[in-house]
């Protein structure tokens, strides 16, 4: 079965740093998110992306977020300056016009 | 607007005991539903998804879910739980738009006891 690609699968930064998570979703779709999950909490949406803009995007995601899609297969997100409370496990999905969406398997961000 | 609850944060069960884990949703839209798993460490993999197919959802590993419009409810059943199946379970509602964002309940955490 195909699979949404996510690296690396753990960041370690120092607060105030710039990371950015990347992501190869399935190369056939043409939606993308990302969700993030703060250990021992839910899973939130954070934005989904479309024809090269952003859709929708949730309260989490502020200035400091920023989603690209560079290369037509790449999906990236940015985070400017980490925040300690940014650590989590942030997941990347896609999916097609058919309601299926595949995640990948995560990229844990620690932030020191 | 959407949720989705997932009425018990803990289930424990005996290997080889039946597993039912609740899910109710609440939904503006004619939603799509999935469960997804999370084992330890690990991403999230989809179990099974309702999409106004069929009520009655098989998924892999012997799960199923069935799709109550009149209980809005969409809970998670297998007839006989494995030690494998010990892990974080999570229903999720879309609204069922092409680019419909997912919601997640709070997880279901199944430990399964020899």
């Amino acid at each position: 079965e195909p699979e949404v690609t996510q690296t690396p699968s753990h960041q370690v930064t120092q607060m105030g740093q710039e990371v950015i998570l990347r992501c190869v979703p399935i190369s056939n779709h043409l939606y993308f998110y990302w969700y993030r999950q703060i250990l021992g909490q839910k899973v939130e949406f954070l934005v989904s992306f479309y024809n090269n803009e952003i859709s929708e995007k949730s309260e989490i995601f502020d200035d400091q977020f920023s989603v690209e899609r560079p290369d037509g297969s790449n999906f990236t997100l940015k985070i400017r300056s980490t925040k300690l409370e940014d650590s989590a496990m942030y997941f990347c999905a896609s999916k097609d016009r058919v309601e299926k969406l595949f995640f990948g398997s995560g990229t844990q961000l620690s932030v020191l | 607007a959407q949720s989705v609850t997932q009425l018990d944060s803990h289930v424990s069960v005996s290997e080889g005991t039946p597993v039912l884990l609740r899910c109710n949703y609440s939904s503006s839209y004619s939603p799509s539903l999935f469960w997804y798993v999370q084992h330890p460490n690990k991403g999230l993999q989809l179990l099974l998804k309702y999409t106004s197919a069929a009520t009655l959802v098989k998924g892999i590993n012997g799960f199923e879910a069935e799709f109550k419009k009149s209980e809005t409810s969409f809970h998670l059943t297998k007839p006989s739980a494995h030690m494998s199946d010990a892990a974080e379970y999570f229903c999720v509602v879309s609204d069922g738009t092409n680019a419909g964002k997912s919601t997640f309940g709070d997880g279901t955490t199944l430990t399964v006891k020899p």
